[in-house]
């Protein structure tokens, strides 16, 4: 078992929708949780990021982290067509994982005029 | 200054060569990584350097060796690669040192390699 799973997609969807990305991950010990943006040819970039259980919200982003379930979500409100990449999911700390971050597969997202 | 930078973004080389990719960052970051990223794959950790240290080494054959001259460089150098180690080679830096990634990573743009 992957310790980070993720729908690898592809998701397309009208522009304004409200996109929903998931992951579930199997280390108890991760504290930490990030989502990464990348775009074609690109590195990651660093969109969010949450420890432990909980939501966060910047801008049109908003994470949630759930614990209990070890699940991880990205949601994505009026959603734009430069939101058009692939999303991944991270997770991480704890001991035994210091300075490691796991990724999930990513998730390519597609937002169409 | 909130980048990692890459040197060479692209790098085609023999089978037989000795090359080096270059990674540089000016943020105070004390953390740098390697990663190597297949296509359509998730990035995958090769090596961390913790407080210019080595402090993880995922298993990786002898033929990558990295190196940090100081707190700002990390190099990785490549001998004897075969074609299957063709990727896309990420560097990254984070804030805190071995054991606190709470303020994730910053990556660079990456080198993409291409063995021959």
């Amino acid at each position: 078992q992957k310790e980070v799973e993720q729908d690898p997609g592809p998701l397309s969807v009208p522009e304004g929708a409200i996109v929903s990305l998931n992951c579930t991950y199997s280390n108890s010990a991760f504290q930490y949780f990030m989502w990464y943006r990348q775009y074609s040819r690109k590195g990651p970039e660093l969109l969010m990021y949450t420890y432990s259980s909980g939501n966060k919200e910047d801008g049109r982003f908003t994470a949630q982290v759930d614990k209990s379930s070890k699940y991880i979500s990205l949601f994505i409100r009026d959603s734009q067509p430069s939101d058009s990449a692939t999303y991944l999911c991270a997770g991480g700390g704890g001991s035994g994982t210091a300075s490691k971050l796991t990724f999930g597969t990513g998730t390519r997202l597609q937002v169409t005029l | 200054d909130t980048e990692v930078t890459q040197t060479p973004k692209h790098l085609v080389m023999g089978m037989t060569n000795k090359k080096s990719l270059k990674c540089e960052q000016h943020m105070g970051h004390r953390a740098m990584y390697w990663y190597k990223q297949k296509a359509k794959k998730p990035p995958e950790l090769m090596f961390v350097y913790s407080y210019e240290k080595l402090s993880i080494n995922e298993s990786v054959p002898s033929r990558f060796s990295p190196e940090c001259p100081n707190s700002s460089l990390l190099n990785l150098h490549l001998h004897a690669l075969q074609p299957e180690d063709s990727a896309l080679y990420l560097c990254a830096s984070s804030p805190q040192g071995e054991g606190r990634i709470n303020y994730g990573y910053t990556f660079g743009s990456g080198t993409r390699l291409t063995v021959v």
